[in-house]
This record gives structure tokens, C-alpha cells and sequence, in this order.
């Protein structure tokens, strides 16, 4: 079946560093991914995705590319903010016929993001 | 557009009580919606999938006659937590899905605690 797996963390940055979040994937067919962020107390909202093979997809200063030969989607960010702070979910959607888009989510990654 | 909402966002009841947990897309049909359980530090569990009108699809472990979901209108779906345990606390998440979008739009969270 679909899996996501994504860096363990925690994650500990100070502000305006660099950020990778390293997520891969096993698919049958060929999925979106997706990058979600959870914020304390709250609920998930998507920060980004990409549909097809070399799309990147980006929001807020974050990128990922979909790289099929590597089967990955990683998260980076060139300067992080405080604000960042949140953790960070990797998910893939299976679009074949009957799946109703099911989300697979990786483990997440929590960040914290030192002023 | 796309807003999902829950209610309650937060519920204490006592052991052997139900709970009725409140899921709706404001702004557009929601024709699939998705229930997720979160525990501390962890990813999301799908626990099932309903379609309107049609009675809902669980994940293997979830009981059903223990969780009933009721998707009644292309708005609202809800997911009652019958006979509470403390073991039943968690964070439950609602996504929902509109017929032409490939994408889950996800609700605030309800945070369920049994005493």
C-alpha cells in the first residue's frame, strides 16, 4: 500500500536559517503529494503541493519539488521565521478510481523556531 | 472559500456518555468527507470515509457500531462517540472534499477528553 515517511524530529532552527524537511514515498499509482502544517490547538492547512512529476509547488517561502526518480517531495524554506513554528505533515493522495482521494500522511515533523 | 468547521472545538464528558461531534463545509458541497483521530505527537489516523447519503466506509480497527458517522447533507457530517472512554480522548479532525476539487479541506479539530 501508499506510504509517507518523513524526518523524525524535532527540529530545532534558529530564525533565518535554512530549513529541509525530508519526506519520501511509495505509491502504487501516481499520487499528489502534499505538505500540510498544523499549528498549536489547531487543525491542519495545506501549505503546498504538486500534482505531477517536476512540479514544484510553493507558499509563504516554502518549496518542494515532486521528484519521481527519487520518489520524494522535500520541504525546504531559505529563511525560517518564528512564526514557522508548527508541525509540518508530508501526505500523498492516491487519485485512482474509488480510492475517494484518501490522504496517506507521513509522522509529521514538529519545528521550533528559536528568535 | 473552502472553510470546513467543527463543533464542539472542545468537549469533557464523563465515561459511558455519547458524544456528538459536528462537522460542516461552509462554503461548498462537501459530497466526501474524511474523520481522523490524532494522538499526542503523532500523525493522523483516517478512521472512515462517508459519502452522502451512503453509509460510511471504515478503516480496519475502527469500530463501527463504537463510532457512528452520519453524513445526512452535502454540508454536515457527524461522528458520535457512543459509550466514552477515557481511552476514546483524542483530537478528532474532519476533512472534506467538494466534487470537482481533488482536495481534502480540513476542519479546526474537536479536542474530546473522558474523565
Amino acid at each position: 500500500g501508499d506510504s509517507v515517511t518523513q524526518m523524525e524530529g524535532p527540529v530545532t532552527l534558529s530564525e533565518e536559517a535554512f530549513l529541509t524537511i525530508n519526506c519520501t514515498y511509495t505509491a502504487t499509482g501516481y499520487p499528489s503529494l502534499f505538505w500540510y502544517v498544523q499549528y498549536p490547538g489547531e487543525g491542519l492547512q495545506l501549505l503546498l503541493k504538486a500534482t505531477k512529476a517536476d512540479d514544484k509547488g510553493s507558499n509563504k517561502g516554502f518549496e518542494a519539488t515532486y521528484r519521481k526518480e527519487t520518489t520524494s517531495f522535500h520541504l525546504e524554506k531559505g529563511s525560517v521565521q518564528v512564526s514557522d513554528s508548527a508541525v509540518y505533515f508530508c501526505a500523498l493522495s492516491d487519485l485512482s478510481g474509488g480510492s475517494n482521494y484518501k490522504l496517506t500522511f507521513g509522522k509529521g515533523t514538529l519545528l521550533t523556531v528559536n528568535p | 472559500g473552502a472553510v470546513v468547521s467543527q463543533h464542539p472545538s472542545r468537549v469533557i464528558c464523563k465515561s459511558g456518555t455519547s458524544v456528538k461531534i459536528e462537522c460542516r463545509s461552509l462554503d461548498f458541497q462537501a459530497t466526501t468527507m474524511f474523520w481522523y483521530r490524532q494522538f499526542p505527537k503523532q500523525s493522523l489516523m483516517l478512521m472512515a470515509t462517508s459519502n452522502e447519503g451512503s453509509k460510511a466506509t471504515y478503516e480496519q480497527g475502527v469500530e463501527k457500531d463504537k463510532f457512528l458517522i452520519n453524513h445526512a447533507s452535502l454540508t454536515l457530517s457527524t461522528l458520535t462517540v457512543t459509550s466514552a472512554h477515557p481511552e476514546d480522548s483524542s483530537f478528532y479532525i474532519c476533512s472534506a472534499r467538494g466534487t470537482y476539487r481533488n482536495e481534502q479541506f480540513f476542519g479546526p479539530g474537536t479536542r474530546l477528553t473522558v474523565l
